[in-house]
C-alpha cells in the first residue's frame, strides 16, 4: 500500500498475555518510529530504527516492551506480561533518512488490556 | 529535556473565522518543527514541516510560522471550515530519533 500500515487495528487481551503489533512502512522509508498515544495524554516516543543503526531504545517503558525490525522494513513491538496500563493506541511512522524529511504515521493500533 | 506546550487545549469557532494554533518549546536547537491533524480514532496527517532555516511555510488555508530564538510556533488556517475539526498536534525534532510532541489543541468549527 501507499501509507503505514499497522495491525491489528484493535486488540483485547487479558492482563498478563503478550502481544505483538505489527508495522508495515511506506517502501524505502529507511526510519522507523513506535509511539504511544493514552487516552487524553500526548505522544508517548518510545523507539526508533534507522537503517542498519542500533536502534534508540531509550523511551521502552519497561523491560516488558521490545521491538525489532526484520530486513529493514517490518517492524513488531511486542508486549510482554501486558498490564492494564498498556492500553492505549500504539502508532507507527516512517520517513527517509534525515532530519528534514516529513513523518508519516499509521493509524495505530487500539490495545485494550482488561 | 525538550518540553512543547500547545495553547489553546480547544478552541470552538464559527465557520469562516481565521484563527491562530500556538505551539511553544523550551529547547531552540531544533532541526525542524512540524504540524499534524489528528482525526478521531485516525493517526497523525502531517501538515507542514518547517526546517529551522525557515521562518515560515504555506499550504493551502494554513500557515505556519517558526520564531526558534522565541521558541514559538504558530499555525494560521484561514477561513475555517466545519472539516477543518480535529486536533492538532506540533512536534519539535530534536535529534534524528525524536520527535517531541505538544498535547494538541482540539478544533471545533461550527456550521
Amino acid at each position: 500500500g501507499a501509507g503505514v500500515s499497522q495491525s491489528p487495528s484493535n486488540k483485547v487481551t487479558e492482563k498478563g498475555k503478550d502481544v505483538e503489533l505489527r508495522c508495515d512502512p511506506i517502501s524505502g522509508h529507511t526510519a522507523l518510529y513506535w509511539y504511544r498515544q493514552s487516552l487524553g495524554q500526548g505522544l508517548e516516543f518510545l523507539i526508533y530504527f534507522q537503517g542498519n543503526s542500533a536502534p534508540d531504545k531509550s523511551g521502552l517503558p519497561s523491560d516488558r516492551f521490545s521491538a525489532e525490525r526484520t530486513g529493514g522494513s517490518v517492524s513488531t513491538l511486542t508486549i510482554q506480561r501486558t498490564q492494564q496500563e498498556d492500553s492505549a493506541v500504539y502508532l507507527c511512522a516512517s520517513s527517509f533518512a534525515g532530519t528534514g524529511n516529513t513523518i508519516y504515521f499509521g493509524e495505530g493500533s487500539w490495545l485494550t488490556v482488561v | 529535556k525538550q518540553e512543547v506546550t500547545q495553547i489553546p487545549a480547544a478552541l470552538s469557532v464559527p465557520e469562516g473565522e481565521n484563527l491562530v494554533l500556538n505551539c511553544s518549546f523550551t529547547d531552540s536547537a531544533i532541526y525542524n518543527l512540524q504540524w499534524f491533524r489528528q482525526d478521531p480514532g485516525k493517526g497523525l496527517t502531517s501538515l507542514l514541516l518547517i526546517q529551522s532555516s525557515q521562518r515560515e511555510q504555506t499550504s493551502g488555508r494554513l500557515n505556519a510560522s517558526l520564531d526558534k530564538s522565541s521558541g514559538r510556533s504558530t499555525l494560521y488556517i484561514a477561513a475555517s471550515q466545519p472539516g477543518d475539526s480535529a486536533t492538532y498536534l506540533c512536534a519539535a525534532q530534536t535529534s534524528g530519533s525524536r520527535l517531541t510532541f505538544g498535547e494538541g489543541t482540539q478544533l471545533t468549527v461550527n456550521p
